[in-house]
């Protein structure tokens, strides 16, 4: 059965730094979104995205996000310059057209950072 | 805003029922969900229900809504051991066209007396 896969599954980087983490969502989903789960707090929603662009983003994703689809199967998230409360799980998910109400979820990539 | 709210621990014995509640604040929303989250695994969906309707059965799983209460459950028959995991409530305002995000709960520990 076809599955959303994330790298790296856990990623330690210093304050100050820059990450990205990578998603290669279901190959024929069309929209795609980024969550994060700070420890023992709910699962946020931070974006979604469509046809290259950015279709929905909540409060949490500032300009300190970003998000890109660089190839054909690849789905980024970048944080430029990682902080301390940026330490959670990150789970990426994806639709296919037409049933955008199921979205399925990769693993996650922890993200500590110290 | 939205809010979903859970309790956050279910015990129960194998093979009775579990009933996992869940409450929303959302008048608007239109998909509610139950997602299931196993140690180091990532949210994989379990069941829906669009906000018309009042029950969904899916083999051991029956999902009910009170959308006067804004009340959801999810009720496992004959819980098994390998049902020991989170299982998160979540809701959506499903457009129809847009990616829109999914607003989560905390998850319910369901675990599982011998």
């Amino acid at each position: 059965e076809p599955e959303v896969t994330q790298t790296p599954s856990h990623q330690v980087t210093q304050m100050g730094q820059e990450v990205i983490l990578r998603c290669v969502p279901i190959s024929n989903h069309l929209y795609f979104y980024w969550y994060r789960q700070i420890l023992g707090q709910k699962v946020e929603f931070l974006v979604s995205f469509y046809n290259n662009e950015i279709s929905e983003k909540s409060e949490i994703f500032d300009d300190q996000f970003s998000v890109e689809r660089p190839d054909g199967s690849n789905f980024t998230l970048k944080i430029r310059s990682t902080k301390l409360e940026d330490s959670a799980m990150y789970f990426c998910a994806s639709t296919i057209r037409g049933r955008t109400y199921e979205q399925y979820f990769g693993p996650g990539t922890r993200l500590t950072v110290t | 805003g939205e809010d979903v709210e859970q309790s956050l621990f279910l015990s129960v014995r194998e093979g009775d029922s579990s009933v996992i509640n869940c409450t929303y604040t959302d008048s608007s929303s239109t998909y509610l969900y139950w997602y299931k989250q196993e140690p180091g695994a990532g949210l994989q969906l379990l069941t829906y229900i669009f906000s018309n309707m009042d029950m969904k059965q899916d083999q051991r799983l029956t999902v009910l809504l009170n959308k006067k209460d804004k009340h959801l459950s999810l009720r496992i028959a004959d819980t098994q051991t390998g049902d020991s995991a989170i299982y998160f409530c979540a809701e959506s305002q499903y457009s129809g066209g847009g990616a829109d995000g999914l607003t989560f709960g905390k998850g319910t520990h369901l675990i599982i007396q011998p």
